[in-house]
C-alpha cells in the first residue's frame, strides 16, 4: 500500500535556525501537499506541488518536489514560536482520487 | 477561524451507547471526509463522500456508519464502540474529488473518548 515516510520524526531548533522536514514516497505521485498541525488544532493547507522539479516560496518556507516526484522537502528560514507544530506531507498517488496519504509528520518545536 | 464546523468538540461515551457527530460547510464543496487522528499520529481517512455519495470506504468498522444528508452535511454515526476508537475525528471538504488538485478544509475535530 500507499507509503509516505517523513523525517525526521521530532526537531527542536533554537528560534532564528533553519528547519527542513523531508517527505519519502515509494511509489511516483500525482502530487503532494503540504500541512501544518499546530498543538491542539487541526491541519491547515500550507501548499500543492504539481510539477516534477517545482519549488514554491513562501515568506520564510521554501516547498520543493523532487524531479522523479517521489520526494519533497519543506524549508524554513529563520524559525520563530509560531512555527511551532507537526508538518505533514500528503500524497496522492499517481493515477489515484482525491484521497490523500498523510505522512508520518515532523514535530517542530521551537526553543525561544 | 475554520469553515468546516464539526459539534460536538468533545465527546465522552460508553461502549453500549450510541452518538452521532456532525460536520457541516457552506463553501460549495462537493467532497466530505472522515478522519481518524490518534496521538501522535497523521489522520487517517476513513471514508469519502462525493456529490453526497459513499465514494471510498477504508475498510472501517461496522459500528462507524457514515451519512450525508445534503451537500452541506456529513454525519458519523456511532454505536458499539471500542476504548481502541478514541481519538480526533476530523472531517474535512474540497471542491470535488476528481483527478484533479484539490486542498483539503478540515474542521477543528471532535476528540472522542469511550470509556
Amino acid at each position: 500500500g500507499q507509503q509516505v515516510m517523513q523525517i525526521p520524526q521530532y526537531q527542536h531548533v533554537q528560534e532564528g535556525e533553519d528547519f527542513t522536514t523531508y517527505c519519502n514516497s515509494s511509489t511516483t505521485l500525482s502530487n503532494i501537499q503540504w500541512y501544518k498541525q499546530r498543538p491542539g488544532g487541526h491541519p491547515v493547507f500550507l501548499i500543492q506541488l504539481v510539477k516534477s522539479g517545482e519549488v514554491k516560496k513562501q515568506k520564510r518556507l521554501t516547498f520543493q518536489f523532487g524531479e522523479a516526484k517521489k520526494n519533497s522537502s519543506l524549508h524554513i528560514t529563520a524559525t520563530q514560536t509560531t512555527d511551532v507544530g507537526t508538518y505533514f506531507c500528503a500524497a496522492r498517488p499517481r493515477g489515484g482520487a482525491n484521497n490523500l496519504f498523510f505522512g508520518t509528520g515532523t514535530r517542530l518545536t521551537v526553543i525561544p | 477561524d475554520t469553515e468546516v464546523t464539526q459539534t460536538p468538540k468533545h465527546l465522552v461515551m460508553g461502549m453500549t451507547n450510541k452518538k452521532s457527530l456532525k460536520c457541516e460547510q457552506h463553501m460549495g464543496h462537493r467532497a466530505m471526509y472522515w478522519y481518524k487522528q490518534k496521538a501522535k499520529k497523521p489522520p487517517e481517512l476513513m471514508f469519502v463522500y462525493s456529490y453526497e455519495k459513499l465514494s471510498i470506504n477504508e475498510s472501517v468498522p461496522s459500528r462507524f456508519s457514515p451519512e450525508c444528508p445534503n451537500s452541506s452535511l456529513l454525519n458519523l454515526h456511532l454505536h458499539a464502540l471500542q476504548p481502541e476508537d478514541s481519538a480526533l475525528y476530523l472531517c474535512a471538504s474540497s471542491q470535488e474529488i476528481t483527478y484533479s488538485n484539490q486542498p483539503q478544509h478540515f474542521g477543528d475535530g471532535t476528540r472522542l473518548s469511550i470509556l
